[in-house]
């Protein structure tokens, strides 16, 4: 069954510090997003992705972070300077729009 | 923009059945259900497309109201495996997705 990886699992990081999370979403989905859950929260919205731009973004995504699918494959989200809130799961979901979104494992990432 | 659900925790003993509401201050265009085990992706269950629309997926179905902006996830005879978060996710306009509130669901033997 096709599926969307993340990369990487588990990322530890100083605040202050760059991090870029990677995924690969289905190859046939055009429809691509990232989503937050801080443990033990609701899952959050941050940004979706259609025809090589953004399509919605949410309150939560302001100008430290930044999505980019450089190669057709990839799609990253890249958080620039990061604050201790930031420590949560990202998940990426990719869609058929109507569909249901297909999420992937999630990179859990740490910030000290 | 985000629906909140009922009830927010539920303890069912197995065999038992369950109703977890989903409701949006907006118009809905679509429903998602999602169950997510702890320090997991949430899996997607179903989605419900238009108003009236009922779907069922073994002893789990839904139902969408779509006048009432609301969505109901029904589990009938539960089982161990049922346990988890259940969150619906709605979808306005564009590309917009709000996942609810989440209802944890908790089976016991």
């Amino acid at each position: 069954e096709p599926e969307v990886t993340q990369t990487p699992s588990h990322q530890v990081t100083q605040m202050g510090q760059e991090v870029i999370l990677r995924c690969v979403p289905i190859s046939n989905h055009l429809y691509f997003y990232w989503y937050r859950q801080i443990l033990g929260q609701k899952v959050e919205f941050l940004v979706s992705f259609y025809n090589n731009e953004i399509s919605e973004k949410s309150e939560i995504f302001d100008d430290q972070f930044s999505v980019e699918r450089p190669d057709g494959s990839n799609f990253t989200l890249k958080i620039r300077s990061t604050k201790l809130e930031d420590s949560a799961m990202y998940f990426c979901a990719s869609s058929v729009q109507g569909n249901g979104y297909t999420f992937g494992s999630g990179t859990r990432l740490t910030v000290v | 923009q985000q629906p909140v659900q009922s009830p927010q925790a539920v303890i069912l003993r197995e065999g038992e059945d369950a109703v977890i509401n989903c409701s949006s201050s907006k118009a809905l265009y679509s429903v998602h259900w999602y169950r997510q085990k702890h320090g997991e992706a949430p899996v997607f269950l179903m989605i419900l497309l238009k108003g009236g629309e009922q779907k069922g997926h073994d002893k789990i179905s839904a139902s969408f109201n779509e006048k009432k902006q609301q969505s109901s996830l029904y589990l009938t005879a539960s089982q161990l495996s049922y346990s988890g978060t259940y969150f619906c996710g709605t979808a306005g306009t564009g590309n917009q997705f709000y996942f609810g509130t989440g209802t944890s669901l908790t089976v016991i033997p």
